[in-house]
This record gives structure tokens, C-alpha cells and sequence, in this order.
């Protein structure tokens, strides 16, 4: 299957400053790259959807002014938090559309782990 | 509001024997179902899908089944090894997005 990369995998910081994750998709392009949240005992939370060369487009409730994506790239979407509180530590995982079977499958990176202190 | 359902939180099987993980759906546009699998601190690997036009895909010890009417779907592992004890999570997509549901935590004992 395709390969998805997150870079880093585990990030600590101190509460104010921003954080930045970056999703690649290795061996395929990706016009949609998706970041999801997930925090323990709990399912996948679809934060934004990342558009190659467009604004992201957002879920209700999660603010785009403290999540910043960037999808320069048909292979790079990236992540920031700003001025990270101890609240947005969470697990965030971003995913790349590949065709897989006929149809269009999500391929996930490995995950980052953000700790703020 | 849960478009995908897992409502099962935990299922414990032993080793060799038949795990069965279930999912139900609400939205009758779903048309391609996925099953992912997530070991923590790791991202979901990608399992196994299934497009409504079929009821059945096997792969290996994995087959999902799709039953459009009862709008649900399931995963068998047969057999059912230790490695994988893991989260399974079930999605629909019936266009641009895929929606997950809660995840089955799978463990198979020795």
C-alpha cells in the first residue's frame, strides 16, 4: 500500500509556543490530505481536510486560526499549533488519498505525539 | 451525530479461533467500506475494503461481509492470531469524506 510519513513522531513543548507537524506522502501524490485527532480510549476526530493549493477546510468546533494547514505540495500537508496549551495535547494523525482496489482508500501516517507542558 | 457504529468496545478471543467485529451505518450513500487496524502510538494501518457492489472480500485471514439492507458490516479473522490484538475501526465513504467509527479493541489471548 501507499506510504504516508509524520515528522516528528513525538514533540514536547512548553505552553505558547507553536508546534508544526508535517505529513508527506512518500510514494504518491496526494491532492487530499486529512489530520485527524485522537485522544485516549477514543475514535479518530476529523479536524480539517487539507486541499492541495486551497484553503483547508475545517470541522465545526476546531478553529483554524489555532490549527494552521498548509498543503503546498501534492506530497506535503502540514499542521501548526499555535500557541499550544496543555489541552491540545493529543495524538495527531494525518492521512493522503491514494486509489487502492479501484476506489479511493486513506492511507494514515504513524502519528505525532504532542505533549505541552 | 455517529454515522458508523461499533458497539462494541472490547472483544477477547483465544488464539486460532474465529474474532468477528461488527459495524452498522445510517447513511444509505455509503458505498465503500474500510477496515483499519491501530496498534497505539501508531497510525491505522489500512486492512481490507469492500465496494456495495459485492457482500463479500476475503483476504488472507481477513474477510469483510456487507449486508446493504441490515446497512452492516463485519470483519473475520480466521484464525485469530496474538499479533492481532490491536484497535479495529471500521469507515464509510459515499464521496469525499470517510467517517470512522468508535473502534473494537481486540485482544486474542494465547
Amino acid at each position: 500500500g501507499a506510504v504516508v510519513s509524520q515528522h516528528p513522531s513525538w514533540v514536547i513543548c512548553k505552553s505558547g509556543t507553536s508546534v508544526k507537524i508535517e505529513c508527506r506522502s512518500l510514494d504518491f501524490q496526494a491532492t487530499t490530505m486529512f489530520w485527524y485527532r485522537q485522544f485516549p480510549k477514543q475514535s479518530l476526530m476529523l479536524m480539517a481536510t487539507s486541499n492541495e493549493g486551497s484553503k483547508a477546510t475545517y470541522e465545526q468546533g476546531v478553529e483554524k486560526d489555532k490549527f494552521l494547514i498548509n498543503h503546498a505540495s501534492l506530497t506535503l500537508s502540514t499542521l501548526t499549533v499555535t500557541s499550544a496549551h496543555p489541552e491540545d495535547s493529543s495524538f495527531y494523525i494525518c492521512s493522503a488519498r491514494d486509489w487502492g482496489e479501484g476506489r479511493e482508500t486513506q492511507y494514515f501516517g504513524p502519528g505525532t505525539r504532542l505533549l505541552v507542558l | 451525530d455517529q454515522q458508523v457504529k461499533q458497539n462494541s468496545p472490547s472483544l477477547s478471543v483465544q488464539e486460532g479461533r474465529i474474532s468477528i467485529l461488527n459495524c452498522d451505518y445510517t447513511n444509505s450513500m455509503f458505498d465503500y467500506f474500510l477496515w483499519y487496524k491501530k496498534y497505539p502510538a501508531e497510525g491505522p494501518t489500512f486492512l481490507i475494503s469492500i465496494s456495495s457492489i459485492k457482500d463479500k472480500n476475503e483476504d488472507g485471514r481477513f474477510t469483510v461481509f456487507l449486508n446493504k439492507s441490515a446497512k452492516h458490516l463485519s470483519l473475520h479473522i480466521v484464525p485469530s492470531q496474538p499479533g492481532d490484538s490491536a484497535v479495529y475501526f471500521c469507515a464509510a465513504s459515499g464521496g469525499n469524506q470517510f467517517y470512522f467509527g468508535t473502534g473494537t479493541s481486540l485482544t486474542v489471548i494465547p
